[in-house]
């Protein structure tokens, strides 16, 4: 009965390299996110989508590109990793017209090396 | 854009006492403010929140204040227990048309001390 759940947990991967993290909700909410939590546990929304749409898009390097294929999934495509961008990202979901309340996937930690 | 700082960064407090921890915000025009749990390793998760026509809401024994004049809002623990131990974390969220996110305060982390 898992809400919100994201793959693959852990990911290590070398400088330069392209790599992909899928979020799926069994909620039914219409929006999802994408946060990204770094060392010092700043945590700072990335993208968000509603029913497929991209409604958020705050100031991230165009090699970070989200994707929705359906209103239950929301992937993030990263290309050419580098070292800062080791952290923790974490999918949310919520049902936008009727609560403003935020679920959250497990997180996937991502170390670049 | 919306700004929220939140104070203390860290705070210990002996078991059985309260915990407060304080976020303002910068946008008038934010309507919600929850209130998010991290424990280690885990995910957020949300444990009181309050819209902007509320001033003070209560579960048990967390409670939240908001002063939506000075634009601030409160994080109130009492009989504090050692689970209660992580990082807690405020967050205001935009009315705005382009601006329904949420916005972080930078966490506390509270240790209970038993």
């Amino acid at each position: 009965d898992t809400a919100v759940s994201q793959t693959p947990k852990y990911l290590v991967t070398q400088m330069g390299n392209d790599k992909s993290i899928k979020c799926e909700q069994n909620l039914g909410h219409d929006t999802m996110y994408w946060y990204k939590q770094d060392s010092k546990k700043f945590l700072k929304i990335m993208f968000s989508y509603n029913n497929k749409e991209l409604i958020i898009n705050e100031t991230v390097p165009n090699r970070f590109s989200p994707k929705s294929p359906d209103k239950a999934h929301l992937n993030l495509h990263i290309n050419s990793l580098e070292l800062g961008d080791s952290a923790v990202y974490f999918c949310a979901s919520s049902k936008r017209a009727v609560s403003y309340e935020q679920y959250f996937g497990p997180g996937t930690r991502l170390t670049v090396t | 854009g919306e700004n929220v700082e939140q104070h203390p960064s860290t705070l210990s407090v002996q078991e059985g006492d309260s915990a407060v921890i304080k976020c303002t915000y910068s946008d008038s025009a934010s309507n919600y403010f929850p209130w998010y749990k991290q424990e280690l390793g885990k995910r957020p998760q949300l444990i009181i929140d309050i819209r902007s026509n509320v001033g003070e809401k209560k579960d048990q024994r967390i409670a939240v204040t908001l002063n939506k004049t000075a634009k601030h809002f409160s994080l109130h623990i009492t009989e504090t227990q050692p689970e209660d131990s992580a990082v807690y974390f405020c967050a205001a969220r935009g009315a705005n048309f382009g601006n329904e996110k949420l916005t972080f305060g930078t966490g506390t982390r509270l240790t209970i001390i038993p």
